[in-house]
């Protein structure tokens, strides 16, 4: 297995709070993806990064905001949370994303409920 | 944009029979396309990809073959187990992005 954690698994929250989650990879991976899971959407991305301090905008990216100060960490807030935001948070990692025939690892995602 | 389609769930299916899930796909260029398995309380495990038209991906026995002409990448296996029940996903991923299909809950009762 990949090697990806994500802290915290499970956290709930009311609305209006500062929410950070953290993905961190020991595989030296140049790209890392955080994506969110909802029921008959499948995956959507919602922020990349294609190395330190650069990152970039996904699909859903409204109300999300990243940070990528180290290779290994990966950083997802959510400044205000909202209770749409609610969710089940995957964090990705890929060698490269420009081949296209790279697959993408995934950690065991973040559950965050906000109430 | 690129983006995947793949057959609605849930899927119920007895040990040993026959499965299918269908997924399509619009893309432009040459995409690589992958299914995926998540299990509960898991994230996404890579199960088989092909990279280019006609390649087949395989494992565990499951396969799907990249269709090109129907833009299609079924995944199927010829006999299921219980230890198969999960969500599958079908992916595409072109030059600069990765596209994810809905998803299809598979359940294998004994």
């Amino acid at each position: 297995d990949a090697g990806i954690t994500q802290s915290p698994r499970h956290k709930v929250t009311e609305t209006g709070t500062p929410v950070t989650l953290r993905c961190h990879q020991t595989e030296n991976h140049r790209y890392m993806y955080w994506y969110r899971q909802d029921p008959g959407h499948g995956l959507r991305l919602i922020h990349y990064s294609y190395g330190v301090k650069d990152t970039d905008k996904g699909e859903v990216s409204d109300g999300y905001s990243v940070s990528r100060s180290k290779t290994e960490d990966f950083l997802l807030t959510l400044e205000s949370a909202t209770s749409s935001q609610t969710s089940v948070y995957f964090c990705a990692i890929s060698e490269v994303r420009g081949a296209g025939n790279q697959p993408q690892h995934f950690g065991d995602g973040t559950r965050l409920s906000i109430l | 944009g690129n983006s995947v389609t793949q057959m609605e769930g849930p899927v119920t299916l007895s040990e040993e029979a026959f499965l299918t899930i269908n997924c399509t796909y619009t893309a432009t260029g040459y995409p690589s396309l992958f299914w995926y398995v998540q299990y509960p309380g898991e994230g996404l495990q890579l199960l088989l990809k092909a990279t280019k038209a006609d390649d087949k991906g395989s494992n565990k026995g499951f396969e799907a073959t990249y269709r090109k002409e129907t833009t299609s990448f079924h995944l199927e296996k010829g006999s299921v187990q219980v230890s198969d029940s999960a969500v599958y996903f079908c992916a595409l991923r072109g030059n600069n992005d990765m596209r994810f299909g809905a998803g299809t809950r598979l359940t294998v009762k004994p």
